[in-house]
């Protein structure tokens, strides 16, 4: 079946920096992926729409300049948290809708980001 | 209102228990929905879809009560790996962007 990987799954970096997460469409196109952010026991937060060849869309609050998303190729998505903070600490996933009727959707593994 | 509400729990029940769960929606012309469970610090899964008529597979049973704007989820005789995060999940009409619910804890203990 289809799968979505998400890389890396877990990942430590000091305040400041930037953190690139990347989620790939293995064995179909995608030319939409959603990327969402959850927090420990809360429901998982659409933070954007990311299209394959245009601008992100996103959702009310996300900061575009710090949450940068591309998505130059139709089996990749990436998300940059840039000058990463503490708060920004968090369970990031990406998902993909399938081709196939339904409304499927295929969720990448989930990246832990720890900033410290 | 919340386009998709769940009652948190955490339910906990012990094995071999019958549980269910409710999940409410807001907007009348949602189209599909989707029962996922979400193992802890892991990607959400997908669980069954749920029909208008109905959705039986193995122990769990999934309805849609559309007059009522709410979907339900049935597990009979719980098992200790039942124990999870159910997330129900639902397509606004003329939508691909899905709405999750904030998922509903299930603890089954022996």
């Amino acid at each position: 079946g289809a799968v979505v990987s998400q890389h890396p799954s877990r990942v430590i970096c000091k305040s400041g920096t930037s953190v690139k997460i990347e989620c790939r469409s293995l064995d179909f196109q995608a030319t939409t992926m959603f990327w969402y952010r959850q927090f420990p026991k809360k429901s998982l937060m659409l933070m954007a729409t990311s299209n394959e060849g245009s601008k992100a869309t996103y959702e009310q609050g996300v900061e575009k300049d710090k949450f940068l998303i591309n998505h130059a190729s139709l089996t990749l998505s990436t998300l940059t948290v840039t000058s990463a903070h503490p708060e920004d600490s968090s369970f990031y996933i990406c998902s993909a809708p399938g081709t196939g009727t339904g409304n499927t959707i295929y969720f990448g593994e989930g990246s832990w980001l720890t900033v410290v | 209102r919340k386009e998709v509400e769940q009652d948190p729990g955490p339910f906990n029940v012990p094995e071999g228990a019958t549980v269910a769960f409710n999940c409410t929606y807001s907007n009348s012309a949602s189209q599909s929905f989707f029962w996922y469970r979400q193992d802890c610090r892991k990607e959400p899964k997908l669980l069954m879809s749920v029909y208008s008529s109905g959705n039986e597979d193995g122990r769990f049973t999934a309805q849609l009560n559309r007059a009522s704007q709410y979907i339900s989820l049935l597990i009979r005789d719980s098992k200790l790996s039942d124990s999870a995060t159910y997330l129900c999940v639902v397509f606004p009409g003329g939508s691909y962007i899905p709405t999750f619910g904030r998922g509903t804890s299930l603890i089954v203990h022996p």
